[in-house]
């Protein structure tokens, strides 16, 4: 059975860090990219991150860059997500899901390719709080 | 940056009723990177439609999309009782970034 599964949530002060993990299995983790989405309370959903196969691109939405880290280990089929000064505003659900080429077709001008966030964990919750 | 604005933010309709959903982007997308999610409380989102109108694996036939450029549409034909829900489009951008709309409530008149 395809799987993720996110790990790491808690409470957390304000300026404070946390380290999430999301444990994939049934699948070729090295073989996707792989994303970090939050929820906050009765929000909709934000991408936060997303990373490469082999870990050596990384993306983030502006409102996490140089606080957040993305990483990864595949030999573990485990993804990360490293948060740093921490705010009440980061405080949300979070998933990891898979970033998948979910269809393709071919034409005249060569294969295009559908995306879409395909595989989902159950989220873990954050919250940041005094 | 692409924004997407849905429209209505909630709509209330009966089963059996038609549903209609709304998703505008800032800009002309290619319909290729635009996709479709349901959500139901305490549960993760799951992919419906990707490409603007290919539905997903296990997604039935009474949900359809369509669209270009700049306006795209998510159709329920026959709401179920589990279709009520929040619904949300997506864009994958050209940055290798994901931006989301802020969601459609179904919910049961």
């Amino acid at each position: 059975e395809v799987q993720l599964v996110e790990s790491g949530g808690g409470l957390v002060q304000p300026g404070g860090s946390l380290r999430l993990s999301c444990a994939a299995s049934g699948f070729t983790f090295s073989s996707y990219w792989m994303s970090w989405v939050r929820q906050a309370p009765g929000k909709g959903l934000e991408w936060v991150a997303n990373i490469k196969e082999d870990g050596r691109e990384k993306y983030y939405v502006d409102s996490v860059k140089g606080r957040f880290t993305i990483s990864r280990d595949n030999a573990k089929n485990s993804l990360y997500l490293q948060m740093n000064s921490l705010r009440a505003e980061d405080t949300a659900v979070y998933y990891c899901a898979r970033d998948a080429v979910v269809g393709y077709y071919y034409d005249s001008s060569g294969y295009h390719y559908y995306y879409g966030m395909d595989v989902w964990g159950q989220g873990t919750t954050v919250t940041v709080s005094s | 940056e692409i924004v997407l604005t849905q429209s209505p933010g909630t709509l209330s309709l009966s089963p059996g009723e038609r549903a209609t959903l709304s998703c505008r982007a800032s800009q002309s997308i290619s319909s290729n990177y635009l996709a479709w999610y349901q959500q139901k409380p305490g549960q993760a989102p799951r992919l419906l439609i990707y490409g603007a109108s290919s539905r997903a694996t296990g997604i039935p036939d009474r949900f359809s999309g369509s669209g270009s450029g700049t306006d795209f549409t998510l159709t329920i034909s026959r709401l179920e009782p589990e279709d009520f829900a929040v619904y949300y489009c997506q864009h994958y951008g050209s940055s290798f970034s994901w931006t989301f709309g802020q969601g459609t409530k179904v919910e049961i008149k």
